[in-house]
């Protein structure tokens, strides 16, 4: 069964700083990764998505995540934080190996606060 | 970005009563889900649906659930008999041309039950 793991339910960082949020999947097939975000009372937004090719992906809002097969991770990173990324971000495996129609796999989330 | 519409936003009921969540999708996006997320715990697929079909259901998704396109646009979750611990926040998500393809997810609805 597929899973994913977000270690750290609450980051907190100060405005200007580099960020880093951890995930780790675990799925059977090729996965498809994605970085999700929720802000207070919202729906929840892609921020970018992994499905083949460069490891290293680009999203909105100048987040990236890099996908390791070795290490089983889909790490975020955002080299400067903005008092605006304060968030829910929320890591997701889904695909379609075996009997998998798009069914996402949510991690537990991780609640960013940014100091000023 | 394309969006993906829900209501009402906020549903409180009774326990035991019926209620049904509703789900304007995106243009041409033919493959719809339900999820739910309990106050403080994970984001839960329920279901997915293509074709006028479940494609895929969950061990959450009893007897008590079910969904269709009524007018063959709007997408619902109906709850026919609620129970306290289903109060939660819900979520409808549409993709596009494959299973695969990016889910747009709506802003939920959040249901309470009494």
């Amino acid at each position: 069964a597929q899973s994913v793991t977000q270690p750290d339910i609450h980051i907190t960082v100060s405005e200007g700083a580099s960020l880093e949020l951890r995930c780790n999947y675990s799925y059977g097939a090729t996965p498809y990764l994605f970085w999700y975000v929720q802000s207070p009372g919202q729906g929840l937004q892609l921020l970018l998505k992994y499905f083949s090719g460069d490891t290293l992906v680009q999203g909105i809002k100048g987040f990236e995540a890099e996908f390791k097969r070795s290490q089983s991770s889909f790490n975020l990173r955002k080299p400067s934080v903005h008092w605006s990324d304060a968030a829910e971000y929320f890591c997701a495996v889904g695909g379609t190996g075996g009997t998998s129609y798009g069914k996402l796999t949510f991690g537990q989330g991780t609640i960013l606060t940014v100091h000023p | 970005e394309p969006e993906v519409t829900q209501t009402p936003s906020h549903q409180v009921t009774q326990m035991g009563q019926e209620v049904i969540l509703r789900c304007v999708p995106i243009s041409n996006h033919l493959y719809f889900y339900w999820y739910r997320q309990i106050l403080g715990q994970k984001v839960e697929f329920l279901v997915s649906f293509y074709n006028n079909e479940i494609s895929e259901k969950s061990e959450i998704f009893d007897d008590q659930f079910s969904v269709e396109r009524p007018d063959g646009s709007n997408f619902t979750l109906k709850i026919r008999s609620t129970k306290l611990e289903d109060s939660a926040m819900y979520f409808c998500a549409n993709g596009a041309a494959t299973s695969t393809d990016t889910q747009y997810f709506g802003p939920g609805t959040r249901l309470t039950v009494l």
